[in-house]
């Protein structure tokens, strides 16, 4: 079957620290472009970070530069997310998405929340 | 960065409406538009690439419209499973930005 599957979220500390999983199966991990996007609560989608298929290039928004890094592992068929010096502002759920060969994002998990708070 | 702003922000039609939601690129991003479909609770769901080709197995009453800045998406007869929320979203240039959403009710 055909999906992706984020690790639980969690709870985390402003300033903390939190990584994110998203595990891969029923397709070719290594020939596609794939994408953490986020949705604070009541809220609309937010693009994070892209990696391209070999990792060889990387994309973030503005607010996260410097705080987040995404990398893949394509012999594990895994996408990370590890995200530092959180801010309230960061909570949300957090998905992870396919880019198809259009460009469009064609696969989504089903979401992980995580909740910046002390 | 691209500002994409949609409208209407919600409607409420009945069940058989043709349903029209708007979206407008802040500069022009050619065809590179999407659609996606975000139903309550549920991870969102990619309806329509490049403006207007619709994502295999979406319903044919879903079509996509437009180029350059301004976009259409519309529901031809609208259904009870149609209720959701609608975002477009920009892939023409990074950061990828998304329109705030229309939330689509049924009466």
């Amino acid at each position: 079957e055909v999906e992706l599957v984020e690790s639980a979220g969690g709870l985390a500390q402003p300033g903390g620290s939190l990584r994110l999983s998203c595990a891969v199966s029923g397709f070719s991990f290594s020939s596609f472009w794939m994408t953490w996007v986020r949705q604070a609560p009541g809220k609309g989608l937010e693009w994070v970070a892209e990696i391209k298929h070999d990792g060889s290039e990387k994309y973030y928004v503005d607010s996260v530069k410097g705080r987040f890094t995404i990398s893949r592992d394509n012999a594990e068929n895994s996408l990370d997310l590890q995200m530092s010096s959180l801010r309230a502002e960061d909570t949300a759920v957090y998905y992870c998405a396919r880019r198809s060969h259009n460009w469009s994002f064609d696969l989504w998990g089903r979401g992980t929340l995580v909740t910046v708070s002390s | 960065d691209i500002q994409m702003t949609q409208s209407p922000s919600s409607l409420s039609a009945s069940v058989g409406d043709r349903v029209t939601i708007t979206c407008r690129a802040s500069q022009g991003i050619g065809t590179n538009l999407d659609w996606i479909q975000q139903k309550p609770g549920k991870a969102p769901n990619s309806l329509i690439y490049a403006a207007s080709t619709l994502q295999s197995g979406v319903p044919s009453r879903f079509s996509g419209s437009g180029s350059g800045t301004d976009f259409t998406l519309t529901i031809s007869s609208l259904q009870p499973e149609d209720s959701a929320t609608y975002y477009c979203q920009q892939r023409n240039a990074r950061p990828l930005t998304f329109g705030g959403g229309t939330k689509v009710e049924i009466k």
